[in-house]
């Protein structure tokens, strides 16, 4: 057990509405993710945290921005969804970066956008 | 761009069979190769390696990477129903950004009936 939390677990929504996605983890640890998931991509990087209010985009960051007030927090929110977001969404966290710590994940948040 | 290709992307096998997952990279400033397993929910971490020829090895699965040939193998020997998952391979770029950058491949999907 990794000690990550993503709530909510499953969400159905429609286009145009703002949908926020929570990351929670119990471990302290300094590097944290938001990845999605969709098949035929393997794993997708969205916005990483190297600290409380560091943050920074990844491969696929448009329609995405995320907030880091606290340590243990990590939210992704999607300001006005689109069916494009459809996906399952994956937090991970990492003891140092990625190059030389390996990244452990919770257990997603399946999101549906109608 | 850094790219991460495995195959194959499905295989299915009878418990008892020995497979081998295939995973090659292209990846500059690369560090480190990672596997991980995928059942129903978070891909869990099973292998990170660094080194070429170094074989790792956990109970019935194993792992070695050649960064000449810039690939690396998964093996699992005597499989069971529950060996049943997606496996992912991952690469690790030690440049560009804080966090160093993490490309996964498709993933393979293994299926080990009865």
């Amino acid at each position: 057990d990794a000690g990550i939390t993503q709530s909510p677990r499953h969400k159905v929504t429609e286009t145009g509405t703002p949908v926020t996605l929570r990351c929670h983890q119990t471990e302290n640890h300094r590097y944290m993710y938001w990845y999605r998931q969709d098949p035929g991509h393997g794993l997708r990087l969205i916005h990483y945290s190297y600290g409380v209010k560091d943050t920074d985009k990844g491969e696929v960051s448009d329609g995405y921005s995320v907030s880091r007030s606290k340590t243990e927090d990590f939210l992704l929110t999607l300001e006005s969804a689109t069916s494009s977001q459809t996906s399952v969404y994956f937090c991970a966290i990492s003891e140092g970066t990625v190059t030389y710590q390996p990244q452990h994940f919770g257990d997603g948040t399946r999101l549906s956008i109608l | 761009e850094d790219k991460v290709v495995q195959s194959p992307l499905s295989l299915v096998v009878h418990e008892g069979d020995t497979v081998t997952l295939n995973c090659s990279y292209e990846v500059t400033n690369f560090r480190s190769l990672l596997w991980y397993k995928q059942e129903k929910k978070a891909p869990t971490f099973l292998f990170m390696l660094t080194s070429s020829g170094i074989e790792k090895k956990s109970g019935r699965l194993s792992s070695i990477l050649d960064k000449k040939e810039l690939f690396s193998i998964l093996n699992i020997t005597a499989t069971q129903t529950g060996d049943s998952a997606i496996y992912l391979c991952a690469a690790t770029n030690a440049g560009g950004t804080s966090y160093g950058k993490l490309t996964f491949g498709q993933g393979t999907i293994l299926t080990v009936h009865p």
